[in-house]
């Protein structure tokens, strides 16, 4: 069958760092997406791994390993703003997206 | 364009009654997907369409939901006979190209929240 976990929830100090993992086994692979979810709120697109390496973005940073089937999304100097739900997908090799349950990220002041 | 917009964004609706959903998606998208969504899970992909034609269903999809996307533009997903269980927010999501080589980022709607009484 086709997987991905992640942690259920975390916590983080604002202005901190925090990295949330995402591991996946899946049939085939063409790419993975990191979406950020408010609660009550749709999920909107952050990121998008398809080779090897860490992709960055401002604050939010991607890290993609393919033959550990891992990657990671890297929240730097983390604001009040940026508690919500990390849901991490991976494209399998029929080009469906298959969805994490999704970190739900906690900061504190 | 704005963005991938549903209508309506809430439904509050009886035990056996049908409901009718819409999404209009970014103009240039050729792809539209419908994914069902229930509180601390991960989008439940339902069914999607490439222009017109729906390409694929989830086989766990009842036969009372069915899906349509005539011009290749809006779409309507409509379920019949509701259940307690199909409460959930319903999530419209387009996409421009799937390609290989191409990103094919889903761009999601606002949702619309279902609750069966």
């Amino acid at each position: 069958g086709q997987n991905i976990d992640q942690p259920t929830e975390m916590t983080a100090t604002e202005g901190a760092i925090v990295q949330i993992n995402c591991t996946y086994q899946t049939s085939g692979f063409n790419g993975l997406f990191w979406y950020q979810q408010h609660a009550g709120e749709a999920p909107t697109f952050l990121s998008y791994n398809v080779l090897d390496g860490l992709e960055e973005k401002g604050r939010f940073s991607s890290f993609l390993s393919r033959s550990k089937g891992y990657s990671y999304l890297l929240l730097k100097e983390l604001q009040m703003k940026d508690s919500a739900s990390y849901l991490c997908a991976v494209r399998d090799r029929d080009y469906q997206l298959i969805w994490g349950a999704g970190t739900k990220l906690i900061i504190k002041p | 364009d704005t963005g991938v917009s549903q209508d309506p964004r809430h439904k509050i609706t009886k035990r056996g009654q049908n409901v009718t959903f819409r999404c209009d998606p970014i103009s240039e998208h050729n792809r539209l997907y419908w994914y069902r969504q229930t509180l601390g899970q991960g989008p439940e992909f339902l069914t999607y369409f490439q222009n017109e034609a729906q390409l694929e269903k989830s086989r766990l999809l009842s036969d009372r939901f069915s899906a349509e996307r005539p011009k290749g533009s809006f779409s309507t997903l409509e379920i019949q006979r509701t259940e307690q269980g199909d409460s959930a927010m319903y999530l419209c999501a387009s996409s421009l190209d799937s390609r290989e080589g191409f990103a094919d980022t889903q761009y999601f709607g606002p949702g619309t929240r279902l609750t069966v009484l």
